[in-house]
């Protein structure tokens, strides 16, 4: 069976601080992979999606970066961390040609 | 620009009701909408529909899609305190990779 797993699960950096939130994917080859966030109360805002190694989307412009450096893992970066980019951040996967994403535990990231 | 709208955004009823979550949109080229069910983490998937008028159900919750007029509703009857979530919706269109926009999600506080 396909697990996800997300690591760290809470964060609490200062701002201008660099991140890295990783995202690892089992039991499944070539998923499509996600990032959202989501804000206190809100929904989910995508903000990255992979389709293949290497190949990264954008959805939103923002200080933030992704990376797929194999086929199942994902990466999620920031140079220089903003108080805005606190918030929950949940890795997503699917199927190619199916609709239903599977999400990963989240982290909880706080900037001060 | 796709668009999907909860409502209400927040509930609270006793154990034993029944509740109505309601789910509209407006995305071109609908493909087909999701409901998930998100407790302290990771959102869980509960259904997805892609045609209209065929009910979904799964124990004490069902669902039914109305593509004329662009909505979805999420029952839960008999509701019992495990249910408290915020219940989400989101809608693939046929575009691009297997993007999901999601609404703001519902609260929903079963007291007993």
């Amino acid at each position: 069976s396909q697990t996800i797993h997300q690591w760290p699960a809470t964060l609490v950096q200062p701002v201008g601080s660099p991140l890295s939130l990783e995202c690892t994917v089992e039991g499944t080859s070539n998923p499509n992979l996600y990032w959202y966030r989501q804000a206190a109360g809100r929904g989910l805002q995508l903000l990255f999606y992979s389709v293949g190694i290497g190949q990264i989307s954008s959805e939103v412009p923002q200080n933030l970066s992704a990376s797929r450096p194999q086929d199942r893992q994902f990466i999620l970066s920031s140079k220089k961390l903003l108080l805005s980019d606190s918030g929950f951040y949940l890795c997503a996967w699917s199927i190619e040609r199916t609709d239903t994403q599977y999400f990963g535990p989240g982290t909880r990231l706080t900037v001060l | 620009e796709d668009k999907v709208v909860q409502s209400p955004l927040s509930l609270v009823v006793h154990e034993g009701d029944t509740v109505t979550l309601n789910c509209s949109y407006e995305v071109t080229n609908f493909r087909s909408l999701l409901w998930y069910k998100q407790e302290k983490k990771a959102p869980t998937f509960l259904f997805m529909l892609t045609s209209s008028g065929i009910e979904k159900k799964s124990g004490r919750l069902s669902s039914i899609l109305d593509k004329k007029e662009l909505f979805s509703i999420l029952n839960i009857t008999a509701t019992q305190t495990g249910d408290s979530a915020i219940y989400l919706c989101a809608v693939r269109a046929h575009w691009g990779a297997q993007k999901l926009v999601f609404g703001q999600g519902t609260r929903l506080t079963i007291n007993p």
